[in-house]
């Protein structure tokens, strides 16, 4: 079954730790994304990845971190988590061709900052 | 600069109304592609529908309909006969060639409430 899988689902935090949420897709898709959905303000987009070890910063990226070293992972880290970082956070996995998108998101974390 | 407004924040209706979700997008990308995304309570997104901008034909999927027009930018979403199930968080999302780079970032509306009412 062609699936984006999120971990953790549910994450409460204080400021300051490091996290890491992970993200992995079995479609071989290319083209990874973070998105955090926020009240009044829909998703909006952190950082992708084109492609094995290529990133980018999306439109809010401060403060998060990624890495692409493999295809079907893309985790995302907070390195100093702070209050303001709490929303809901979506992974998605696109299979961009010839212009055509298709995006795939896992269940979402929740993640709530202390 | 891409950008989507759902300009409804919150809507409520009585079961079996019809209620139509509003969506006016910004590209200057002549190609691109336009979506419709259900959130219900537990969660996670749901894809509806996906229409790139050559296509202006109307789309029905049961009780679900889809106005796309070009000359206004927009891209309504028409729920029919509604049900308590159809209550949950509902966006609109453009993808466009973003200066080149790639059609892979969705741009999403802030979402609209429904909320339906037994």
């Amino acid at each position: 079954e062609a699936q984006v899988t999120q971990n953790p689902r549910y994450l409460i935090t204080v400021t300051g730790k490091k996290l890491t949420v992970t993200c992995s897709q079995n479609m071989n898709h290319e083209y990874m994304s973070w998105y955090r959905q926020d009240p009044g303000l829909g998703l909006r987009q952190i950082y992708y990845s084109m492609n094995v070890e290529v990133t980018d910063k999306g439109d809010v990226p401060e403060g998060y971190k990624v890495s692409r070293k493999e295809k079907r992972n893309f985790p995302l880290i907070l390195e100093s988590p702070s209050p303001n970082q709490t929303s809901l956070y979506f992974c998605a996995s696109s299979l961009v061709l010839l212009g055509v998108t298709e995006a795939f998101f896992g269940q979402g974390t929740r993640l709530t900052v202390v | 600069a891409q950008k989507v407004t759902q300009a409804q924040t919150e809507i409520s209706v009585v079961e079996k109304e019809d209620v139509t979700l509003d969506c006016v997008y910004e590209t200057r990308d002549t190609t691109y592609y336009l979506f419709w995304y259900k959130q219900p309570p537990s969660g996670e997104l749901v894809f509806l529908i996906r229409r790139n901008s050559f296509d202006e034909q109307n789309e029905i999927s049961g009780r679900y309909s889809w106005n796309f027009q070009k000359s206004t930018s927009s891209f309504n979403f028409t729920i029919t006969a509604s049900q308590v199930v159809d209550s949950a968080v509902y966006f609109c999302a453009l993808s466009a060639n973003a200066g080149g780079t790639s059609y892979g970032k969705l741009t999403f509306g802030q979402g609209t409430i429904l909320t339906v009412h037994p």
